[in-house]
């Protein structure tokens, strides 16, 4: 057990749909950061917080939002699901800036 | 971003040495170099990570080359668990990119018994 929890760890869903995925932080990291794993495009950044705020963005889709909440816990939500959107999405927490990463075990989206 | 250069794949025999070659020429003065590795069907693990000197830790060294444009990770003991993909990341430590880590392709390390 890294130490951050994300949930589901499946989820199956038809395109047209919306999901939220959730992440639970490692305890005491302020910074949560998600990525996207397709097989054609490898580990793509798509958004950090940092305390609540957005820091950085990446190569995140207008159908794709996320937020941090005041507890720390992190939420990627998808709305008009496509079949490309198919992917291992991960989060990933931190203390601040530069530190090693912990990243969660994923959840696995597959749109059908 | 800084561009990084990662041989595609390699190979090793179990508990042998393992030197994991990574070539960024383009790095920023403030760039931190980082490693990780993924595990297949498990999420990316930090290996270790430097920002001038040579870093060791239980898992792993990291030789960082004088002018920084190159970087080595050694495995000193190669295990079977150790078979994963290797990704060297140069990581800003501030601005906008505020420490997001940009993966590559890696390297795909294969350890044989």
């Amino acid at each position: 057990d890294s130490g951050v929890t994300q949930t589901p760890k499946h989820l199956i869903t038809a395109t047209g749909q919306r999901v939220t995925l959730r992440c639970s932080p490692r305890s005491g990291d302020l910074s949560v950061y998600w990525y996207q794993q397709s097989l054609d495009q490898g580990l793509q950044f798509l958004i950090q917080y940092y305390n609540g705020e957005e820091r950085a963005k990446g190569n995140i889709l207008e159908r794709f939002s996320a937020q941090q909440f005041p507890d720390l816990h992190s939420e990627l939500n998808l709305s008009s699901l496509e079949l490309g959107d198919s992917a291992l999405y991960f989060c990933a927490s931190s203390v601040g800036q530069v530190a090693g990463y912990t990243f969660g075990s994923g959840t696995r989206l597959t749109v059908v | 971003d800084a561009k990084t250069t990662q041989p595609n794949s390699m190979e090793s025999n179990e508990e042998e040495p393992v030197h994991l070659p990574c070539n960024h020429s383009t790095i920023s003065g403030t760039d931190y170099i980082h490693w990780y590795r993924q595990l297949p069907s498990q999420g990316p693990e930090y290996v270790i990570h430097g920002l001038t000197s040579n870093v060791n830790n239980r898992m792993a060294s990291l030789a960082i080359a004088e002018d920084r444009k190159s970087s080595t990770l050694i495995l000193h003991r190669a295990t079977l668990r150790d078979a994963a993909v290797y990704y060297c990341i140069p990581a800003s430590a501030g601005g906008t990119s505020y420490g997001k880590l940009t993966f590559g392709q890696g390297t795909i390390l294969t350890v044989h018994p």
